[in-house]
C-alpha cells in the first residue's frame, strides 16, 4: 500500500461550489504539506502542519483552509472554487529534523482538479 | 528571497548518452538541497538531500554534487526508464519552506 495517499485522484467542480481533498499518511511523519503544481510555476506550497495544533499558511494560502484531524490525516478545502484553482494538488510529509538536519519530503499521488 | 534556476529546461539523450542537469541556487543559509524526480501525472519522487558544499550521493546511474552556488544531477549510461522531469528545490534559513525549481525534462531515447 501506498505511504501517502490523496483522495480523490481527480474531480471535476463548478465555480462557486466547496471541496475538500483528503490526505492520509502510514509513514509516522509529524510534518504534513500541501502544494499546487501549476504547469511553468513549478510546485508552490499551500499550508503546512507541523503537528496536529500547528498549521500554518504557505505562499499562496488565500482561498484555501486545511484541517489537521489526526496525526496521519490532513485535509485541504476550497471553500468557494474558482476556476484559476484548477491545478494538481499534491499532500507531503516529512519527518521531523534530527541531528542530522532537514528530512527530505514524501509525496502523495497527487490530485487533479479542474474548475469548470 | 530564496530562488532556483534548472537547466537546460529539456535535454534528450541517447541510451548510454551521459550527461549532466544544473541546479543553481540562491539562499540564505542553505539547510538541505534536495533533488526529486517526477513522473508524467504522478507525485515527485524522493531521490536525495545534500546538506553542504563538497557532498556528493549516489543512487544507481545517478549521482547528485554540491557547491556553494549549484547542485548537478549526473546520469551516467542513461536508460529509457530514467526519462522523467528531475525537481531541485532548497531550504533555507529558519524558513521551513522548500523552494523547488521548474524541473529539467529528460528524454532518453532507445
Amino acid at each position: 500500500d501506498a505511504d501517502v495517499t490523496q483522495t480523490p485522484r481527480n474531480r471535476i467542480t463548478k465555480t462557486g461550489k466547496r471541496i475538500m481533498l483528503e490526505c492520509s499518511q502510514t509513514k509516522g511523519h509529524d510534518r504534513m504539506y500541501w502544494y499546487r503544481q501549476d504547469p511553468g510555476l513549478g510546485l508552490r506550497l499551500i499550508y503546512y502542519s507541523f503537528d496536529v495544533k500547528d498549521i500554518n499558511k504557505g505562499e499562496i494560502s488565500d482561498g484555501y483552509s486545511v484541517s489537521r484531524q489526526a496525526q496521519a490525516k490532513f485535509s485541504l478545502s476550497l471553500e468557494s472554487a474558482i476556476p484559476n484553482q484548477t491545478a494538481l494538488y499534491f499532500c507531503a510529509t516529512s519527518d521531523s529534523e534530527s541531528v542530522g538536519g532537514v528530512r527530505g519530503q514524501y509525496f502523495g499521488p497527487g490530485t487533479r482538479l479542474t474548475v469548470t | 528571497e530564496d530562488q532556483v534556476t534548472q537547466s537546460p529546461e529539456a535535454l534528450r539523450l541517447q541510451e548510454g548518452e551521459s550527461s549532466s542537469l544544473n541546479c543553481s541556487y540562491t539562499v540564505s543559509g542553505l539547510r538541505g538541497l534536495f533533488w526529486y524526480r517526477q513522473d508524467p501525472g504522478k507525485g515527485p519522487e524522493f531521490l536525495f538531500t545534500l546538506y553542504s558544499a563538497g557532498e556528493e550521493k549516489e543512487k544507481e546511474r545517478l549521482k547528485a554534487t554540491l557547491t556553494k552556488k549549484e547542485s548537478f544531477l549526473h546520469i551516467t549510461a542513461p536508460k529509457p526508464e530514467d526519462s522523467a522531469t528531475y525537481l531541485c528545490a532548497v531550504q533555507g534559513g529558519s524558513n521551513y519552506k522548500l523552494t523547488f525549481g521548474k524541473g529539467t525534462l529528460l528524454t532518453v531515447n532507445p
